[in-house]
């Protein structure tokens, strides 16, 4: 089984931001990697396909990227309406998510 | 607007069963794999399993493994997920999602399992 691992678990950050996202693969998973956001209550929302690819209609002050075992999620300029928790996922053997990150506003 | 609405969560003892039902609308139903995610209260998202488009190919979680039996009805338009055996650890909300190329790009609103005497 491939295991994923994200950190921090959680952060806080101020306003215009700049947010980063590590996630970490147990094994090669090339660029099987997609990006959720997450508020409560509500059900995840696709923001990143294969480690770099912006969903349409998907704001771009988010991104991805990365390949192998390493990958990265950025929050370019934080707004208050990006406070949520996002979770990595892989598909390259079946599927498995992150913990998960949440993220708050200083 | 691909919709997938959930039902059959509810309130059952322990070594229960259960059946959830996920109703598509909005898009072809028959053409895509769907899956079942989890999640726990409180706690992160867990995938349970998947089902190929024609209803001929599954996978499982090890923890619902021999327990869950996911099925589709293209003819409805209706994805299922029978779970068996229910145990505490089985309580969380259950997504069902429409996979598009190894992502999720469709999730319906989720049913509250919960699993208690």
């Amino acid at each position: 089984d491939i295991q994923m691992t994200q950190s921090p678990s959680s952060l806080s950050a101020s306003v215009g931001d700049r947010v980063t996202i590590t996630c970490q693969a147990s094994q090669d998973i090339s660029n099987y990697l997609n990006w959720y956001q997450q508020k409560p209550g509500k059900a995840p929302k696709l923001l990143i396909y294969d480690a770099s690819n912006l969903k349409t209609g998907v704001p771009s002050r988010f991104s991805g990227s990365g390949s192998g075992t390493d990958f990265t999620f950025t929050i370019s300029s934080l707004q208050p309406e990006d406070i949520a928790t996002y979770y990595c996922q892989q598909y390259d053997n079946l599927f498995t998510f992150g913990p998960g990150t949440k993220v708050d506003i200083k | 607007e691909v919709q997938l609405v959930e039902s059959g969560g509810g309130l059952v003892q322990p070594g229960g069963s259960l059946r959830l039902s996920c109703a598509a609308s909005g898009f072809t139903f028959r053409s895509y794999w769907m899956h079942w995610v989890r999640q726990a209260p409180g706690k992160g998202l867990v995938w349970v399993s998947r089902i190929n488009s024609e209803g001929s190919s599954t996978s499982y979680a090890d923890s619902v493994k021999g327990r869950f039996t996911i099925s589709r009805d293209n003819a409805k338009n209706t994805l299922y997920l029978q779970m068996n055996s229910l145990r505490a650890e089985d309580t969380a909300v259950y997504y069902c999602a429409r996979e598009e190329g190894g992502s999720y790009g469709g999730w319906g609103q989720g049913t509250l399992v919960t699993v208690s005497s």
